[in-house]
């Protein structure tokens, strides 16, 4: 079945430092892959996607490439701000399997002045 | 303002008692899930729905009931609550199926079981 794997938790980083979040998947198809960020108190909201192999997603500083030689979809950002203080999420997407996501288990990053 | 609304926020009940969780969405899409989101699991997925009178479990759906008679609604119904099932919950929904993937989630709701 699908799965998606996160680096161990929680991260606590000062602000400016260079953020590396591993993710790998197992998926039977071909899926598109995700991160979500859930801030506290909050929901998750959509951070970033890609949905075929050698794709980059960005936003708000945060980048992430399919690799599918190595089933790893990891989130950077060059330069955390207090502000990218939240929980992450990694999630794939299969469309032989309904297109239901499938998350990982999330991690925590603390980010301190 | 439209979007996707879960209530309570937050909930205490006891072992034994029937517990429904409420979720609204206004923007008319197809599909709603309900997540739970526990530590060290992550999020799970409890039951969707692609359509009004539509439903389907998920990963763990046992002790759980879930209706859709209106497009806007997807309560959760918790038939016996148990101790197990003290975690906060999640409602989502999503446009359709082939771009299903982005999924918009309300802000939660804190179940804690005595």
């Amino acid at each position: 079945g699908n799965s998606v794997t996160q680096m161990e938790g929680p991260v606590t980083l000062s602000e400016e430092a260079f953020l590396t979040i591993n993710c790998t998947y197992t998926a039977t198809g071909y899926p598109s892959l995700f991160w979500y960020v859930q801030y506290p108190g909050e929901g998750l909201q959509l951070l970033l996607k890609a949905t075929k192999a050698d794709d980059k997603g960005s936003n708000k500083g945060f980048e992430a490439t399919y690799r599918k030689e190595t089933t790893s979809f990891h989130l950077e950002k060059g330069s955390v701000q207090v502000s990218d203080s939240a929980v992450y999420f990694c999630a794939l997407s299969d469309p032989g399997a309904n297109s239901k996501l499938t998350f990982g288990k999330g991690i925590t990053l603390s980010v301190r002045p | 303002d439209a979007g996707i609304t879960q209530s309570p926020r937050y909930k205490i009940t006891e072992t034994g008692r029937q517990v429904t969780l409420m979720c609204h969405q206004t923007w008319s899409h197809s599909y709603m899930f309900w997540y739970r989101q526990d530590l060290g699991h992550g999020l799970r997925l409890i039951y969707y729905s692609a359509a009004a009178d539509i439903t389907d479990k998920g990963e763990v759906p046992d002790g759980y009931v879930v209706s859709r008679s209106k497009t806007e609604n997807f309560p959760l119904t918790l038939e016996s609550a148990t101790r197990s099932q003290t975690s906060v919950y999640f409602c989502a929904s999503s446009a359709d199926r082939v771009t299903n993937e982005k999924l918009f989630f309300g802000s939660g709701t804190q179940l804690s079981v005595l």
